[in-house]
């Protein structure tokens, strides 16, 4: 019953292929992240759709474009990928307060664990 | 735009003792504060998270404080255990419409047997 499902767990790939990173929540959230992780293992926001709505792109380059297919998927492709693409990249979810506006727990995804060669 | 700046980067703590890992945050209208934990080949784990209409917030051995006024905001783990061992992120969130997290850097904290 894992609440953020991500796969693959692992990725290796040739620079310049196109992947793909897919993402499935069942907590029933309304809203859906992308986090990336380098190296250095700093954490930074790329994505943010809110049913199925893109609401929060981070100045990601468009070679990265994710895609909501309903509320509980959230699905990242790349294009043309690129040696510093190597990263963990995390899928998150929450579920946004609308009457307060408050925002409940993100839980975390286990990580897509990506090496460009 | 929001700036979060956690300190130590590293921690090495025996066990049975205190651990303290401080954060500092940029933009005012931020008003959740939630501190991650991430064992290695995992994602980061929600431990204790506190709102600005409150001070401090215990869960246990885990307490975290809330200075809105200085902007500062710290994690406090008592009775450390070797399996406290992990990187833990604190993150600043501002009630719009984004509702993204902006993370510290991290710390790595080792607690020695």
């Amino acid at each position: 019953d894992t609440a953020v499902s991500q796969t693959p767990k692992y990725l290796v790939t040739q620079m310049g292929n196109d992947k793909s990173i897919k993402c499935e929540q069942n907590l029933g959230h309304d809203t859906m992240y992308w986090y990336k992780q380098d190296s250095k293992k700093f954490l930074k926001i790329m994505f943010s759709y809110n049913n199925k709505e893109l609401i929060i792109n981070e100045t990601v380059p468009n070679r990265f474009s994710p895609k909501s297919p309903d509320k509980a998927h959230l699905n990242l492709h790349i294009n043309s990928l690129e040696l510093g693409d190597s990263a963990v990249y995390f899928c998150a979810s929450s579920q946004v307060v609308r009457t307060s506006g408050n925002q409940e727990t993100q839980y975390f995804g286990p990580g897509t664990r990506l090496l460009v060669l | 735009g929001e700036n979060v700046e956690q300190h130590p980067s590293t921690l090495s703590v025996q066990e049975g003792d205190s651990a303290v890992i401080k954060c500092t945050y940029s933009d005012s209208a931020s008003n959740y504060f939630p501190w991650y934990k991430q064992e290695l080949g995992k994602g980061p784990q929600l431990i204790i998270d506190i709102r600005s209409n409150v001070g401090e917030k215990k869960d246990q051995r885990i307490a975290v404080t809330l200075n809105k006024t200085a902007k500062h905001f710290s994690l406090h783990i008592t009775e450390t255990q070797p399996e406290d061992s992990a990187v833990y992120f604190c993150a600043a969130s501002r009630p719009d419409s984004s509702y993204k997290l902006i993370f510290g850097s991290g710390t790595r904290l080792l607690v020695r047997p």
